[in-house]
């Protein structure tokens, strides 16, 4: 079975700063791989997604996400932070040809002004 | 609908009752999820509908827990004889075809058991 690990539970980086959320998965093919925010009391929005192609994957409100097999992971990243960006960050994977996604437990990001 | 619509959006219940959490999922989605999140943890599976149909159940906690989807629209969570660590935020989610290509996920209903 596939897994995520998100291996830092917060971050906090200033406004205007660069940033970059970590993630590794464990599947044995090619997965699908996906990064979510979740702002206070909100559901899950989708920031980007990789199925297959160009590993660097450009999402919304700036973000973008670089898949590297050989590291099994999928790190997010944004080139300047700002204050907005503060919510929590799930990695999921999916399989090919399977119904559901796994998630990671999460990264919160802090933005200091 | 134009999204993933939950209801209610909070609910506090007193141990031992039972509740029911609805989701209307995007119109013509055929796929639907039921995700619980508690707090500091990541998203837990609980169960996936294609259809009316669930063909994966595995991540109902407890016999507790049923969930059965309508017409291949609406989903209602049941959990019966709800226990404190029963308190989360429970997630759907629905998607057009594979749910491993993506989902819209609906804003959550939070529930307190005390």
């Amino acid at each position: 079975a596939q897994s995520v690990t998100q291996p830092d539970i917060h971050i906090t980086v200033s406004e205007g700063a660069s940033l970059e959320l970590r993630c590794n998965y464990s599947y044995g093919a090619t997965p699908y791989l996906f990064w979510y925010v979740q702002s206070p009391g909100q559901g899950l929005q989708l920031l980007l997604k990789y199925f297959s192609g160009d590993t660097l994957v450009q999402g919304i409100k700036g973000f973008e996400a670089e898949f590297k097999r050989s590291q099994s992971s999928f790190n997010l990243r944004k080139p300047s932070v700002h204050w907005s960006d503060a919510a929590e960050y799930f990695c999921a994977v999916g399989v090919r040809g399977g119904n559901k996604l796994t998630f990671g437990t999460g990264t919160q990001l802090k933005v200091e002004l | 609908g134009a999204g993933v619509s939950q209801s209610p959006s909070n609910k506090v219940t007193e141990k031992g009752k039972d509740v029911e959490l609805r989701c209307d999922p995007i119109s013509g989605h055929t796929a639907l999820y039921w995700y619980r999140q508690s707090l500091g943890q990541g998203l837990e599976f609980l169960i996936y509908f294609q259809g009316n149909s669930a063909p994966d159940k595995s991540g109902l906690p407890s016999d507790r827990f049923s969930a059965e989807r309508t017409g291949g629209s609406v989903s209602t969570l049941t959990i019966q004889r709800t226990q404190q660590e029963d308190s989360a935020v429970y997630l759907c989610a629905s998607t057009p075809g594979q749910g491993a290509q993506g989902y819209t996920f609906g804003s959550g209903t939070r529930l307190t058991v005390v």
